[in-house]
């Protein structure tokens, strides 16, 4: 059964500085992996997706690496601001798995003044 | 952009009732998808849609579950008999193909459901 991770459990850092969101999972068998973005009480909003052959994708400031063989993958986030506030999840669909998509426990992000 | 459109945004029901939660996804996506947050818990899958029927179910989607595509356009969720442990965020979902595709998927805003 697979199983995602997410390190740390919540963060705070001041505005500016850079940092970086830890997600691992336990059967390195995946299709894609995908990164979201929860704000409290609202929706799921996608930020990236990486498919399995890729090592990393970029959208602005957020950049996300995908290491398959180590079952792990990473979220930089560049000159944090106030409003990158929120919690992050990032979720895998496993290759011949059907297409459900298994979450991480989530990282709650503070970005502050 | 595109969007998953979810109503209603908040639900109150009494233990027992039957509720139905409404979802029109994105108009061109083949595979629709239901997800529930239980507050302060991972979300969890429950159920996906395919070719007008269901394609893989969680060990939580049990008999008082059942999905709908009722028209080209809508897709809905049905609790014949809701429970205090029902109450959640429930996330319609879809996508443009099996296993998220390209373009991955594509959540809705959620309808949090209240059970009292």
């Amino acid at each position: 059964k697979q199983e995602v991770t997410q390190i740390p459990a919540a963060l705070s850092v001041p505005e500016g500085e850079n940092l970086v969101l830890n997600c691992s999972f336990t059967d390195s068998a995946i299709y894609n992996l995908q990164w979201f973005r929860q704000d409290p009480g609202k929706g799921l909003t996608s930020l990236l997706l990486i498919q399995s052959s890729q090592r990393e994708q970029t959208s602005g400031r957020l950049n996300a690496s995908l290491d398959k063989s180590s079952g792990r993958s990473t979220l930089y986030i560049a000159a944090s601001q106030p409003g990158d506030s929120a919690t992050y999840l990032c979720a895998v669909i496993l290759t011949g798995g059907g297409n459900k998509l298994t979450f991480g426990t989530g990282t709650q992000l503070k970005v502050e003044l | 952009e595109p969007e998953v459109t979810q109503t209603p945004s908040h639900q109150v029901t009494q233990m027992g009732q039957e509720v139905i939660l409404r979802c029109v996804p994105i108009s061109n996506h083949l595979y629709f998808y239901w997800y529930r947050q239980i507050l302060g818990q991972k979300v969890e899958f429950l159920v996906s849609f395919y070719n007008n029927e269901i394609s893989e179910k969680s060990e939580i989607f049990d008999d008082q579950f059942s999905v709908e595509r009722p028209d080209g356009s809508n897709f809905t969720l049905k609790i014949r008999s809701t429970k205090l442990e029902d109450s959640a965020m429930y996330f319609c979902a879809s996508s443009g193909n099996r296993e998220g595709g390209i373009y991955g998927y594509t959540f809705g805003s959620g309808t949090r459901l209240t059970v009292v």
